[in-house]
């Protein structure tokens, strides 16, 4: 079974741009959550999709969205781009998304913001 | 509230050493899954193991033990005779009773020396 996927893995914006990251799940898998990795925050969570509807939303500003599909894969759409939202980006998909589900993770999209 | 600790910021061993991380949780749910990932360089998180509240069996995998004791409320991990392959950061996650948000840990970075 081929694992997430994410694209692309490396991205480089300029304050004030707007990026969009993808993500395609593990075949089956109908959650999909999104994390933002930092150094001095470590991994935080993002919003989390389940048949294309947001279940989970963590604490960040409303210039972070995303979207599911039907065939489950999810886009991240980050606008108006700041400095501090240089980051790695991870998607992890799992089945259902409720405990006991294990959660499996993408490489990262490594966004750098100039 | 959830809570996970991995006091150990960095460890630095050399090879054939054996190692522990430790992972101290808070949880006040009675059903609860505590995991392991490993994050290389590359940056992907690579799924170890899932324990759930109601298993302290004690697990070995090859090089690998989990100790997870309710007692004191820790899951820690041991890596037997360390490789430089296993240098990589590695996090402790929980997830309570219906949670779908997993906590993680701030990672313990392992640098294994030859």
């Amino acid at each position: 079974k081929a694992g997430v996927t994410q694209t692309p893995r490396y991205l480089i914006k300029t304050r004030g741009q707007q990026v969009t990251l993808s993500c395609s799940p593990i075949s089956g898998h109908r959650s999909v959550s999104w994390y933002q990795q930092t150094p001095g925050q470590g991994l935080q969570f993002l919003f989390e999709y389940f048949s294309e509807t947001q279940r989970n939303k963590g604490n960040f500003p409303g210039r972070f969205s995303g979207r599911q599909f039907s065939n489950s894969r999810s886009e991240m759409n980050v606008s108006t781009l700041e400095l501090g939202d240089s980051a790695l980006y991870l998607c992890a998909s799992s089945f259902q998304g409720a405990p006991p589900d294990t959660q499996y993770f993408g490489p990262g999209t490594r966004l750098t913001v100039l | 509230a959830q809570k996970v600790t991995q006091a150990q910021t960095e460890i630095s061993v050399v090879e054939k050493e054996d190692v522990t991380l430790d992972c101290v949780y808070e949880t006040r749910d009675t059903t609860y899954y505590l995991f392991w990932y490993k994050q290389p360089p590359s940056g992907e998180l690579v799924f170890l193991i899932r324990r759930n509240s109601f298993d302290e069996q004690n697990e070995i995998s090859g090089r690998y033990s989990w100790n997870f004791q309710k007692s004191t409320s820790s899951f820690n991990f041991t890596i037997t005779a360390s490789q430089v392959v296993d240098s990589a950061v590695y996090f402790c996650a929980l997830r309570s009773g219906g949670s779908y948000i997993p906590t993680f840990g701030r990672g313990t970075s392992l640098i294994v020396h030859p």
